[in-house]
């Protein structure tokens, strides 16, 4: 079946601190590839996509590339913000099945 | 993106009671929308998936009878938590997708239900 295994957190930064969040999945044929954020007492915002194996997606400074090979599609940021605080969710969709991994709490400390 | 609405932000209600939440797709039409729950800093669990026209599909060991979706039209569905009590207290998240496969989710604002 389909589903999402993300790093467990909760994670915590200096601001200008590199960022990775590890993310694999499981899954049969081609599925697009999502990361999340959900800031405190809101819904989840799509934050960047993969629709296919090598793509890149990129919003706000966050890169995540579709690894086919490693089946991995981890979340980086260069230097982060306080701002960037909130939890991250690593997402599948494969045929109209949507998986969510379980979310990495991000604390960035001044 | 699309935008999806959810209303109410929050809601109190006693125990016993019902509480309706409406999600709505503003600006596309949604043949098929999910209902989740999220308790504290936990992820999301799939409630149920709404399709329009029909009768909503449940995830094992969620109660269709106190959990009822309804799915009026392509923009809009509705989560009716019926007889309340202080453990349904919890954040309820809509999403919806535009129909074709392998395509992201856009999700409501969320609802926090708490139930005294």
């Amino acid at each position: 079946g389909n589903s999402v295994t993300q790093m467990e957190g909760p994670v915590t930064l200096s601001e200008e601190a590199f960022l990775t969040i590890n993310c694999t999945y499981t899954a049969t044929g081609y599925p697009s590839l999502f990361w999340y954020v959900q800031y405190p007492g809101e819904g989840l915002q799509l934050l960047l996509k993969a629709t296919k194996a090598d793509d890149k997606g990129s919003n706000k400074g966050f890169e995540a590339t579709y690894r086919k090979e490693t089946t991995s599609f981890h979340l980086e940021k260069g230097s982060v913000q306080v701002s960037d605080s909130a939890v991250y969710f690593c997402a599948l969709n494969n045929n109209n099945d949507m998986r969510f991994g379980a979310g990495t709490r991000l604390t960035v400390k001044p | 993106g699309a935008v999806v609405s959810q209303h109410p932000s929050w809601v109190i209600c006693k125990s016993g009671t019902s509480v309706k939440i409406e999600c709505r797709s503003l600006d596309f039409q949604a043949t098929t929308m999910f209902w989740y729950r999220q308790f504290p800093k936990q992820s999301l669990m799939l409630m149920a998936t709404s399709n329009e026209g029909s009768k909503a599909t449940y995830e094992q060991g969620v109660e269709k009878d106190k959990f009822l979706i309804n799915h009026a039209s392509l923009t809009l569905s509705t989560l009716t938590v019926t007889s309340a009590h202080p453990e349904d207290s919890s954040f309820y998240i809509c999403s919806a997708r535009q129909g074709q496969m392998n395509t992201e989710a856009f999700f409501g604002q969320g609802t926090r239900l708490t139930v005294v």
